[in-house]
Formats: C-alpha cells, structure tokens, sequence
C-alpha cells in the first residue's frame, strides 16, 4: 500500500513553454500533497504543500506565479512550471500522507514519488 | 527554521564492511524519518523514529531526541545499498506540517 506516482518520469521542453507534472496517491486518499525541488548532488527543498479544494501553501522564495499547483481531487495534485527557463531544470518530487495510516507506518509517514525531471533547453 | 546536519557527507566502502550515519538536528521535532535514495531519484521510506529504537533486517535506526540526534546502521554493507540517504525532521507547529530533509550521505559500496 502507499503508493505514489508521477508523470512524466522525464520531459524535455523549449524554454518558454509551459510543462504540467501530475502527482497521483494510488491506493489512498490524501488531502495534502507535497512538492519538492531537488538540483544536482543537493538535498530536496519543500516547494510548496498542496491541499485539496483549498490554495496550495508556497514556500519563501518560491513564485507562485511560476509554480502553479492544483489539488482538484483527494488523489491527484498538479504542478505546472509555466514559462520554463533553463534554470527551472531540476528533478521534481511529489509526496503524500495516509491520513488512515498504514499498518506498519504512523499517519505522520510521507510516502514519495518517483520523481520527474525536467530539461529546459 | 530547523538545521539539519547529516554526517559523513559521503562514506566508500567495501562490499561486507558496517557503517553508521549520523543525523543531528537544531530543535526537538514530533517526526524522523530515513530515506534511502536509490541511483534513480526514487526516495524509499527506511524507518519512522521519532524516538527510540527500530531494526528492519541488516538496517536499524536509534534516535535520541532529547539530545537531538539519530543514528543509521548497516550492516554486512551490499551494492545496492549505494546511494543517498537523508534524514528528514519535522517540528508541528500550529498545524504548519512539513519535513526538513539532512544534507544527506552519499554511500557507496564497492564490490
């Protein structure tokens, strides 16, 4: 149980154009997703928390304009990186909680996604 | 915010040899969690330990939160333990719950 996925695994776009990232809970609901960011050989950075039927929660520092996340579902969250540019290349992660929790795992756990990078040329 | 500091920064080792990492952490937190990031990005959930003790096959975790700071062992280390692996800490404050991963080790095991 608990898991995650995320499409696409990799996308290379032109810079300018406008890339969404679908992030799905497969056997859970889970009303708040979250989305990371994560650069070569560095740490995962918290974007932004993504809640389901309300606005997403922004990290300092990160463009809301830029990054927009939706939650329209209690198993689906989206990121769209609009206007891409070549520093917006990075390998994007989403997670999830199990607000039932599992049976080995407290609610408290977040369960990851396999990730997508992305190329902006 | 919370610090989190992971050490050693990377760790080579031979195939069967034991290692420990180490996680410390600036403020008490309610949640710790230990990632293993395989070669391909995806993030494998290891052990929830808040405090105490957890073993899970050639792999235990100890954390002591009252002096803030937890501990990863492997052992009879394998290849496919290589990679990242990161701790992560989360402090709930007034319903604002979010994770702060570590630095990360960088393991690798050479056969």
């Amino acid at each position: 149980g608990a898991v995650v996925s995320q499409h696409p695994s990799r996308v290379i776009c032109k810079s300018g154009t406008s890339v969404k990232i679908e992030c799905r809970s497969l056997d859970f609901q889970a009303t708040t997703m979250f989305w990371y960011r994560q650069f070569p050989k560095q740490s995962l950075m918290l974007m932004a928390t993504s809640n389901e039927g309300s606005k997403a929660t922004y990290e300092q520092g990160v463009e809301k304009d830029k990054f927009l996340i939706n939650h329209a579902s209690l198993t689906l969250s989206t990121l769209t990186v609009t206007s891409a540019h070549p520093e917006d290349s990075s390998f994007y992660i989403c997670s999830a909680r199990d607000p039932a929790g599992a049976p080995v795992a407290p609610r408290e756990t977040q369960y990851f996604g396999p990730g997508t990078r992305l190329l902006v040329l | 915010g919370i610090q989190v500091e992971q050490s050693p920064p990377d760790l080579i080792l031979q195939e069967g040899a034991n290692s420990t990492l180490r996680c410390n952490f600036s403020d008490s937190v309610n949640n710790l969690q230990w990632f293993h990031q395989n070669p391909w990005g995806q993030l494998i959930n290891l052990f929830y330990i808040p405090s105490g003790t957890k073993q899970n096959g050639r792999l235990s975790a100890t954390t002591v939160a009252t002096e803030r700071y937890s501990l990863l062992y492997i052992s009879s280390s394998q290849t496919t333990d290589s990679g990242v692996y990161f701790c992560a800490v989360e402090r709930t404050n007034f319903g604002n719950e979010k994770l702060t991963f570590g630095t990360g080790t960088r393991l690798t095991i050479i056969p």
